[in-house]
């Protein structure tokens, strides 16, 4: 299953939009990637789900290339309360088997 | 729609002793995965079950950890004469099938196993 490589750590003020890069270069031709959202004590929170070119919810965009080696979240207008650890995912398209990276841990300040 | 459910949230043993930790998947998914997550760690993947069975355990250690889903009721996560390195977040997560890029994993709160 693909390793993820993402910044560890990244701050940010209220009302920017926020971009985390993550790699993964051996993804193969099944697999999609997944963003998680964790605060501290609880569960991770899915974010969004993607396989190729862009997908776009109520709170995230998630922007993939052709080539599927790398992915890109974006956040638009945080808030304090997007203070969290954001895990980049590539998940096997046939098992369903998430491998977790260390995740980037993202710090909004007023 | 009730979440992933488990419980206890948090959980004391002592060296020696048994650990049972129970997951409720999300109603209608019959998919189940098991990760621990060490402090400033992220998660690491230890078993998948379906119903009644074990579809991949290659991240579980092969001593004192088992993992069962039964046709009825939770899926339980059990450790054995626990150490204190087994002290963890052991998360639950739930899907209703696999390798469906609509379908993603949906996790549980976590408990967090305290090993005197």
């Amino acid at each position: 299953l693909a390793k993820t490589t993402q910044p560890i750590s990244m701050d940010s003020y209220e009302g920017q939009e926020v971009n985390i890069t993550c790699s993964h270069n051996n993804i193969a031709t099944n697999d999609y990637i997944t963003w998680y959202q964790q605060f501290p004590s609880q569960g991770p929170r899915f974010i969004i789900q993607g396989y190729k070119t862009k997908v776009t919810n109520e709170v995230a965009s998630l922007f993939i290339p052709a080539d599927r080696k790398s992915s890109t979240l974006s956040l638009p207008r945080v808030s304090l309360s997007d203070t969290a650890v954001y895990y980049c995912l590539v998940g096997d398209g046939d098992t369903g088997k998430l491998i977790f990276g260390q995740g980037t841990t993202l710090q909004v300040k007023p | 729609n009730a979440g992933v459910m488990q419980n206890p949230r948090h959980l004391v043993r002592r060296r020696g002793q048994e650990a049972r930790l129970r997951c409720s998947p999300m109603k209608g998914h019959s998919h189940v995965y098991w990760y621990r997550q060490l402090p400033e760690e992220g998660l690491k993947f230890m078993v998948y079950l379906q119903k009644e069975n074990i579809i991949d355990e290659s991240g579980m250690p092969k001593e004192r950890f088992s993992a069962e889903f039964p046709k009825e009721g939770p899926s339980i996560l059990r450790i054995q004469q626990v150490v204190r390195g087994d002290s963890a977040a052991y998360f639950c997560a739930s899907s209703p099938r696999v390798g469906d890029g609509d379908q993603p994993q949906h996790f549980g709160d976590g408990t967090r196993l305290s090993i005197l």
